[in-house]
């Protein structure tokens, strides 16, 4: 069936470091794609969102990039800090007649001094 | 800022029991969903409502049912609790077309 999914379960990086956390989808009518970010004992949060007619988006440090080609969806953040420490999900829209969100398993990101 | 409240953060219940939780959103959000977040599985989505008195299932609806009488307010309902049903409960609120946002989650606990 077809599914949001994550390329690895768990990120170690190094502060100051880049990361970079990959997402894959298969259904090539999803149009809306959101990442969130997820601290220990909390409801997940926004982080930024892109549409299917773009294929980069920046943030504050951190840019989410689409390829649709390959169905293909990273999140990058720079100079990754402490606090960055977090699960991180994909979701897509899968038509906008629905409106509703699946998400990925999510990604672990660790970040070590 | 947006606010979605759960009315629980944490929740022991027996097997059999009648479950409710509830939701809460302050900003007028049409779209409502509940999710169930376990580990290794992501959320899944368990239902979702895009006006009043209006649901759809989601994608693991089994067990679960829900209630929409107010814009505000979306509840979910566990008919018979099962252990099976122990889990982190998400609820969510949205605008057409934009992002989710999440209440803290409720953690039930079915013995």
């Amino acid at each position: 069936g077809e599914s949001v999914g994550l390329h690895l379960p768990t990120l170690s990086v190094q502060e100051g470091d880049n990361s970079i956390i990959n997402c894959a989808y298969s259904n090539s009518a999803s149009d809306y794609f959101i990442w969130y970010k997820q601290e220990s004992g909390k409801g997940p949060q926004f982080i930024i969102d892109i549409r299917s007619n773009m294929d980069k988006r920046q943030g504050q440090r951190v840019t989410v990039l689409l390829n649709k080609t390959v169905k293909h969806l990273s999140l990058q953040i720079a100079a990754t800090q402490p606090g960055d420490s977090a699960v991180y999900f994909c979701a897509e829209r899968r038509s906008y007649n629905t409106d509703k969100l699946i998400f990925g398993t999510g990604t672990r990101l660790q970040v070590f001094p | 800022d947006v606010k979605v409240t759960q009315s629980s953060r944490y929740l022991v219940k027996r097997t059999g029991e009648k479950v409710f939780l509830e939701c809460v959103q302050d900003m007028d959000h049409e779209n409502m969903f509940w999710y169930r977040q376990d580990p290794g599985l992501g959320l899944r989505l368990i239902y979702f409502s895009y006006d009043v008195k209006m649901k759809e299932k989601g994608d693991i609806p089994e067990g679960y049912s829900v209630s929409r009488e107010k814009k505000e307010r979306f509840s979910l309902i566990l008919e018979s609790a099962s252990t099976n049903q122990t889990s982190m409960y998400l609820c969510a609120s949205r605008l057409m077309s934009t992002e989710a946002f999440f209440g803290q989650g409720t953690r039930l606990t079915v013995v």
